[in-house]
This record gives structure tokens, sequence and C-alpha cells, in this order.
């Protein structure tokens, strides 16, 4: 069974800090994907990586996936109070279909 | 270019009661994945529909039922519901079945509280 951790689970910043949120797994994933979801809303992609070592920025974010692709980081320069949300890593079934995995979720919340 | 529609947004059930959920797809999609989302988790997987049959199930009991209608809409439905069932419940569509790496387009779910 693929299991996705998230880790800090809560993590309160000041407008302007830096921050690295991290998701892990002991299984290999084809892929990870990460989604931001906000109150009331439903879940919003972000990015997609696929390549081991990529890294991929949108605009102030930056995604890195693990040489094994068992991991990944977001990092977050100069946070602001629109970054607040729920940050969701996700990886593709290793079977033939789509039950996505989801991990538990960071809870951002950015402080002006 | 329409989203991912659900209704209802919020509802109040009692113990034992039932439930219907329901999902209109994203212009252009044609499966329909559900998930449920309990407060302080991430999202999961209880089943998709493609061509009005269900395709996959995550580990789900047999009181969650779905359907997919030849518009590709779809209904969740929950019978004697448990308090444990209280979530936001997730619908997702997609295009086209099999292995998929792409991505999710997610509703704005469908806030369920059980008393």
């Amino acid at each position: 069974t693929q299991l996705l951790e998230q880790s800090p689970q809560f993590l309160s910043i000041q407008e302007g800090e830096n921050l690295t949120v991290y998701c892990n797994s002991s299984s290999v994933f084809s892929s990870l994907q990460w989604y931001r979801q906000e109150p009331g809303e439903g879940p919003v992609l972000l990015v997609t990586v696929v390549t081991g070592g990529e890294v991929k920025k949108l605009k102030r974010l930056t995604f890195q996936f693990g040489d094994a692709r068992k991991d990944s980081s977001l990092h977050i320069t100069a946070a602001q109070p629109g970054d607040t949300g729920l940050y969701l890593c996700a990886g593709p079934p290793d079977n033939y279909g789509q039950n996505f995995v989801f991990g538990p979720g960071t809870r951002l919340s950015v402080l002006p | 270019d329409a989203g991912v529609t659900q209704s209802p947004t919020h509802l109040i059930k009692t113990r034992g009661q039932q439930v219907t959920l329901r999902c209109s797809p994203k212009s252009g999609h044609d499966t329909v994945s559900w998930y449920q989302q309990a407060l302080g988790q991430g999202p999961q997987f209880i089943f998709q529909y493609y061509e009005e049959e269900e395709r996959q199930r995550g580990n789900f009991p047999d009181r969650f039922s779905g359907h997919q209608f030849p518009n590709y809409s779809s209904e969740l439905n929950v019978n004697a519901l448990l308090l444990g069932d209280s979530a936001l419940y997730l619908c997702a569509s997609t295009m086209g079945q099999g292995a998929y790496t792409g991505e999710l387009f997610f509703g704005e779910g469908s806030r369920l509280t059980v008393l």
C-alpha cells in the first residue's frame, strides 16, 4: 500500500518569512503532485513533478522531487497571506487506475 | 467553461439516515471519482465511475454506492449513516480510463454532518 506523509502538520508564520514543507513515502512514485486547498473549496493543482531530482518553480514557490522519487518538498519564499491554505501532496496509483493517494496535508497560516 | 459542480454544499443528517450527493463533471470530462476528506485529513479515494460503471473502489464499505448517468454526471449514496461519515465529500473529474497521472479537477465539495 502506497502512503504519503507530510510535515509539519501545522505551520504559522509572519508575512515575508520563508518556509519549507515536506512530503515523504517509503514507496517510489512515478510522479508527485502538489495541490492547495482553501477553506470551502476543492484542491487545486499547483504542480506535477515527474523526474527524480527535478526542480520546478512557480513564482515564489519551488518544488523539488527527490532523486529516489520517494519524497518531495515545497519551499515558499517571502510568504504572503494569500499563501494561506492546506497544502496536499498526492501520487498516482501504482496500478492501472486513477485512485490517487493523498497525504494528510500541511495547514499553512501566513499572518500579515 | 463550467468546472466541476457539486450539490448540496452542506447538509445535516442523523445516524441511520441515507444521503445522496450529486456531481457534474467539468465540460469534456467523462470520468468521475469520489473522495472523502475527514477533518484534518487528506482526501481518500472512494470509487471511480466511467461509462456508467464502477471501475475502481477504495477501502470503503458497501454502504457507499454510486451511479453515473449517460451525461457523465454522478451520484454518491451513503446508507445507514454513522457519525464517522461526517466529512467533506469531493468529486473529481478527468478524461478517459486507465492509467492516469494528470490533474484531478475537483468540485468545492459537499460537507456532510451526521448527528
